[in-house]
């Protein structure tokens, strides 16, 4: 079955700063999609990526994927404490499936 | 509010009672998914619902656990004979398609079992 890692499991970063987290799969992406939750709340759809090489962005928010690696990135640029949150990222488990496989996520915290 | 919601945000049941979770989707959303996130793990796949079909029930537990959209009204999630291990965070998504398009979640049901 398909997996999804995300890296840094947490991150800890002074406001301002950019970072970078990374969510690769074990097998062919289809979709990738990001999600922002807060500590006790739902999902918040950020973007969707769906061939390779896309890229996109929302405010200071970037995505790429990678199909090649099987990869996909997420950059905040000059982050802000309203950035904080665990991201997570979803991906189809094969082309058109509704069936969304879940890394474990990604806790960001910014310091301000 | 034009989102997915969610009722009821918190609910506590005693082991051996029924717990019913509602979810409405977003307006204009037919197709609705139940996700289940346990402590410390990530969201994994229950079932997939248009309006009065199950289209796929494969992560679903076979027993106790059932799914329902109605021609009208919310679609429930009705766990029976609740269990401590039913403890669990658990979220609706809807969307317009069942496929390639963002599913988009309501703020989750926390489910606690005495």
């Amino acid at each position: 079955s398909q997996e999804l890692e995300q890296s840094p499991q947490s991150l800890i970063v002074q406001e301002g700063k950019n970072l970078t987290i990374n969510c690769t799969s074990s097998k062919t992406l289809y979709g990738l999609y990001w999600y922002k939750q807060k500590y006790g709340e739902g999902l918040i759809f950020l973007m969707m990526l769906q061939k390779g090489g896309e890229e996109k962005s929302h405010e200071k928010i970037t995505a790429k994927l990678d199909e090649k690696k099987q990869q996909s990135s997420l950059h905040i640029t000059a982050s802000q404490p309203s950035h904080a949150g665990i991201y997570l990222c979803g991906a189809e488990g094969s082309s058109g499936t509704y069936k969304y496989i879940f890394g474990t996520g990604t806790r960001l915290k910014v310091l301000a | 509010n034009a989102g997915v919601m969610q009722n009821p945000r918190h609910l506590v049941r005693r082991r051996g009672q029924e717990a019913r979770l509602r979810c409405s989707p977003m307006k204009g959303h037919s197709h609705v998914y139940w996700y289940r996130q346990l402590p410390e793990e990530g969201l994994k796949f229950m079932v997939y619902l248009q309006k009065e079909n199950i289209i796929d029930e494969s992560g679903m537990p076979k027993e106790r656990f059932s799914a329902e959209f109605p021609k009208e009204g919310p679609s429930i999630l009705r766990i029976q004979q609740v269990v401590r291990g039913d403890s669990a965070a658990y979220f609706c998504a809807s969307s317009t398609t069942g496929q390639s398009q963002p599913q988009h979640f309501g703020d989750g049901t926390r489910l606690s079992i005495l």
